[in-house]
């Protein structure tokens, strides 16, 4: 079966603090990786998705990267953190052969910028 | 852009009431999910629908798809404390298929 992890689970930075978050998925090959921020108790916002190794969409202008160096793992990343870049960072993975689209998230990084 | 809107943003209950949270769009989509999600931890999906029209059930829980796949209701019957969460819909749009367009949410609450 499929797993998916994210570390670490709750973060506390300083403003200016450069920032990494890891994601890896087992269980699967050539999976679709997304990366969502949540607002406390509200949607989700896309930041960045990947269909590869190496290839990155961005969804909004901002103050992060993502990297995918390996199938099954994406890195968010931020060279100065800003206290906006506070919230809830979520991981998820599709196959990319799904036709539903179905999503699955791991179990989130609370970020917290002081 | 394809904006999906959940209604209400917030419900409260007692133990035992029936419940409806509405999911709508202008948009058509090729398939809708709704995920639900406790503090601190990551979505969980409950169920996908695609076909237009077409309903499932899960347990006390009924999802319909709108005949023109433009909406999506989710029904608790029996409401029970363990229903507490945050109710998420999703939706592939038509076009743009490599990303879910979600809601905002309903925060349902349980009292016992």
């Amino acid at each position: 079966s499929q797993t998916i992890h994210q570390w670490p689970a709750t973060l506390v930075q300083p403003v200016g603090s450069p920032l990494s978050l890891e994601c890896t998925v087992e269980g699967t090959s050539n999976p679709n990786l997304y990366w969502y921020r949540q607002a406390a108790g509200r949607g989700l916002q896309l930041l960045f998705y990947s269909v590869g190794i190496g290839q990155i969409s961005s969804e909004v202008p901002q103050n992060l990267s993502a990297s995918r160096p390996q199938d099954r793992q994406f890195i968010l990343s931020s060279k100065k953190l800003l206290l906006s870049d506070s919230g809830f960072y979520l991981c998820a993975w599709r196959l990319g052969t799904s036709v539903y689209n179905e999503q699955f998230f791991g179990p989130g990084t609370r970020l917290t910028v002081l | 852009t394809q904006l999906l809107e959940q209604s209400p943003q917030f419900l409260s209950i007692q133990e035992g009431e029936n419940l409806t949270v509405y999911c709508n769009s202008s948009s058509v989509f090729s398939s809708l999910q709704w995920y639900r999600q406790e503090p601190g931890e990551g979505p969980v999906l409950l169920v996908t629908v695609v076909t237009g029209g077409e309903v499932k059930k899960l347990k006390r829980l009924t999802f319909q798809f709108g005949d023109a796949r433009k909406d999506s209701s989710l029904h608790i019957t029996a409401a029970q404390p363990g229903d507490t969460g945050l109710y998420l819909c999703a939706g592939v749009p038509i076009q743009g298929a490599q990303k879910l367009v979600f809601g905002q949410g309903t925060r349902l609450t349980i009292n016992p």
